[in-house]
C-alpha cells in the first residue's frame, strides 16, 4: 500500500488566494483526519470524516476554511481566501481502527502564503 | 479529556537504553496511553499502546504501572535515527486523538 497521500508536497502561494490540498487515504480505511501543525501551536486537528461525512469541524480555526470528501478516496482541505497567519504543514491521516487506535500519517503539505 | 505532561526535551547516546515518562494523573478507566514518533517533515507515526502493565512491539516497550496516572515509553539501543519528538496521549474509544508538545529527543553520537 502506497500510504496516505498528499498533494502537493509544497504551496506557495498569495494572500487572498485559494488554495487547495488534496489527500488520498489509504484504500479500506473509513475514518479521514486533517491537521495543522505549526511551532506555536503544535499539531491541532481541524477536522474529521467518518464514512465521507464530516462528523467534527469544531478544530476548522473560521469560514475561509473547508473540507470535503466526495468519495472514500479522496478529500480537499480549501483555504479561501489564504492569510499569512495560515502558513503551516498540512497532514492528513486515516484510520480503519476508529477514533482511538494507530492513525497513519500522509508526508504533509508545507503551505506558505506570502 | 485526559492531559499528559512530559519533558520537553532529552539528549541520549547512540546505543544507550532511553526512557522517556508521561504523566496523566485523570487518566479514565476507559482511556488507552498511546506513543506516537515524529521525525522531521514527516507525519507522526504511531509506535505503541497499552492500557496497563506492559507491553512490547519491535519498535519499543511500553511500561504502565497499576495506577495508571504514569507511563514510560521504552527505546531500547537507540541510534542516531531515533531523533524525533515524541507524542504520549491518552485516547479512549469514544474520541479523537489530541496531539500535545511531545518530548523532542536528541541522539548523540
Amino acid at each position: 500500500d502506497a500510504g496516505v497521500i498528499q498533494s502537493p508536497r509544497h504551496e506557495v502561494t498569495e494572500m487572498g488566494q485559494e488554495v487547495t490540498l488534496r489527500c488520498k487515504p489509504i484504500s479500506g480505511h473509513d475514518y479521514l483526519f486533517w491537521y495543522r501543525q505549526t511551532m506555536m501551536r503544535g499539531l491541532e486537528l481541524l477536522i474529521y470524516f467518518n464514512n465521507n461525512v464530516p462528523i467534527d469541524d469544531s478544530g476548522m480555526p473560521e469560514d475561509r476554511f473547508s473540507a470535503k470528501m466526495p468519495n472514500a478516496s479522496f478529500s480537499t482541505l480549501k483555504i479561501q481566501p489564504s492569510e499569512p497567519r495560515d502558513s503551516a504543514v498540512y497532514f492528513c491521516a486515516s484510520s480503519n481502527r476508529g477514533l482511538w487506535y494507530g492513525y497513519t500519517f500522509g508526508s504533509g503539505t508545507r503551505l506558505t502564503v506570502v | 479529556l485526559a492531559k499528559t505532561t512530559q519533558p520537553i526535551s532529552m539528549d541520549s547516546y547512540e546505543g544507550q537504553e532511553v526512557n522517556i515518562t508521561c504523566s496523566h494523573n485523570n487518566i479514565a478507566t476507559n482511556d488507552y496511553i498511546t506513543w506516537y514518533q515524529q521525525f522531521p517533515s514527516q507525519g507522526p507515526r504511531f509506535i505503541i499502546q497499552g492500557y496497563k502493565t506492559k507491553v512490547t512491539n519491535e519498535v519499543a516497550s511500553l511500561f504502565i504501572p497499576a495506577d495508571r496516572k504514569s507511563s514510560t515509553l521504552s527505546l531500547p539501543r537507540v541510534s542516531l535515527s531515533d531523533t524525533a519528538v515524541y507524542y504520549c496521549l491518552v485516547v479512549n474509544r469514544d474520541d479523537k486523538i489530541i496531539f500535545g508538545k511531545g518530548t523532542r529527543l536528541h541522539i548523540l553520537p
